[in-house]
């Protein structure tokens, strides 16, 4: 079955560096999404892609967030300047978009600011 | 008041035995809905989509009562490896962002 990939599987940071955090979404899907989950929380909405655009992003999702895809395949978020609340647990996911298809996560990245 | 709201549990429940949890969600823009399972701190994986008909999937009984704004979940003959925290999860449309609540944590023990 196919499935959504992301890489690393855990980054350690200093704060205030760059952060690039990488995902391979399911080859025929058309939407992309980044979550997080701070330990303990629920899971949270951070973007959504589709078209080569972001067509949603939450209030959490401020300048220091971007995302891109720079080929077919590829998914990637980076955090600019990364903060100590930046920690986190960080899903991609991805779904072809059609009526009650449901999204498909990647296993994360834990990502921790020191 | 949140958009969708769980029992964070735990749901202590012997092995054999049957389990029900409800969801409530506050935004009637909600139009579908589903059920994720999450093992601590793992991604979450869909358990099964949500109809207003109620739909199973073996041991599994989802039910989404529009009316009363509510989703329930149903565990039949519950099994250890069905120890994990069942997420309930709606979204507005399709290729829209999923909105989570917080969890509803089940324990089954021998």
């Amino acid at each position: 079955e196919p499935e959504v990939t992301q890489t690393p599987s855990h980054q350690v940071t200093q704060m205030g560096q760059e952060v690039i955090l990488r995902c391979v979404p399911i080859s025929n899907h058309l939407y992309f999404y980044w979550y997080r989950q701070i330990l303990g929380q629920k899971v949270e909405f951070l973007v959504s892609f589709y078209n080569n655009e972001i067509s949603e992003k939450s209030e959490i999702f401020d300048d220091q967030f971007s995302v891109e895809r720079p080929d077919g395949s590829n998914f990637t978020l980076k955090i600019r300047s990364t903060k100590l609340e930046d920690s986190a647990m960080y899903f991609c996911a991805s779904t072809q978009g059609g009526a009650g298809q449901p999204q498909h996560f990647g296993d994360g990245t834990r990502l921790s600011i020191l | 008041r949140k958009e969708v709201e769980q029992d964070p549990g735990p749901f202590n429940v012997p092995e054999g035995a049957t389990v029900a949890f409800n969801c409530t969600y506050s935004n009637s823009a909600s139009q579908s809905f589903f059920w994720y399972r999450q093992d601590c701190r793992k991604e979450p994986k869909l358990l099964m989509s949500v109809y207003s008909s109620g739909n199973e999937d073996g041991r599994f009984t989802a039910q989404l009562n529009r009316a009363s704004q509510y989703i329930s979940l149903l565990i039949r003959d519950s099994k250890l490896s069905d120890s994990a925290t069942y997420l309930c999860v709606g979204t507005k449309a399709a290729g829209n962002k999923l909105t989570f609540g917080g969890g509803t944590r089940v324990l089954v023990k021998p």
